[in-house]
């Protein structure tokens, strides 16, 4: 089966510093990436993804990039603001049959003022 | 515009008491999860179903059971709790493979 690896557990950053999260996946049949933010005492939310067939995504300050051929992905986020303080889960899924979504096991994001 | 919703949002529960977390979508989602989290272990699949009258295993279903009758609604039940089983559970909807997955507010369940 799936097995996703996220690094750091923990992250500290300066506001205004950028972030960044890395994960890393052992099946090469997951071709879907979704990256979900979890607040404290929240459900998680859906804030990118990307799919096998781009290397790059963005959305504001928020961008994935994936490099298929040694199976990892990774989160950045720029400018970093205090509300990016929370919990970020990144996820592979195979598309084909059902969707099984493998979740790394977080990593808390802390961004000080 | 509901979303997916979760009940009960917190239960205290004796070890060796069944009980059943409930969970409704209004989206017509075919497809639903249930999801355990636990600190330092992320979350992880309990059973899913592709479409109403279908259901699988996951990554952690024993212990746990769920019927999918209908399309809204994906209930989970414990039929006899045991400690271990204390944590935070999440349901979950999607249209299918490939899109996001919406999640519900959660439960907490401590089984003493």
């Amino acid at each position: 089966g799936e097995n996703v690896e996220q690094h750091p557990s923990t992250l500290s950053v300066q506001e205004g510093d950028s972030a960044v999260i890395k994960c890393t996946y052992s099946d090469s049949a997951s071709n879907y990436f979704p990256w979900y933010k979890q607040e404290l005492g929240k459900r998680p939310q859906l804030i990118i993804d990307i799919r096998s067939n781009v290397g790059e995504k963005k959305d504001q300050r928020i961008a994935v990039t994936l490099n298929k051929t040694a199976k990892h992905f990774s989160l950045h986020i720029t400018e970093t603001q205090p509300e990016d303080s929370a919990v970020y889960f990144c996820a592979a899924t195979s598309l084909g049959g059902y969707q099984k979504v493998t979740f790394g096991i977080g990593t808390k994001l802390q961004v000080i003022p | 515009t509901a979303g997916i919703t979760q009940a009960p949002t917190s239960q205290i529960l004796a070890a060796g008491r069944s009980m059943t977390l409930r969970c409704t979508q209004d989206m017509r989602h075919n497809a639903m999860y249930w999801y355990r989290q636990d600190l330092g272990l992320g979350l992880r699949l309990i059973h899913y179903s592709n479409t109403a009258g279908t259901t699988g295993k996951g990554e952690v279903p024993d212990g746990y059971s769920v019927s999918r009758a209908n399309t809204d609604d994906f209930p989970l039940t414990l039929a006899s709790a045991v400690p271990s089983q204390t944590s935070v559970y999440f349901c979950a909807s999607s249209a299918g493979a490939g899109n996001e997955q919406f999640f519900g507010p959660g439960t907490r369940l401590t089984v003493l």
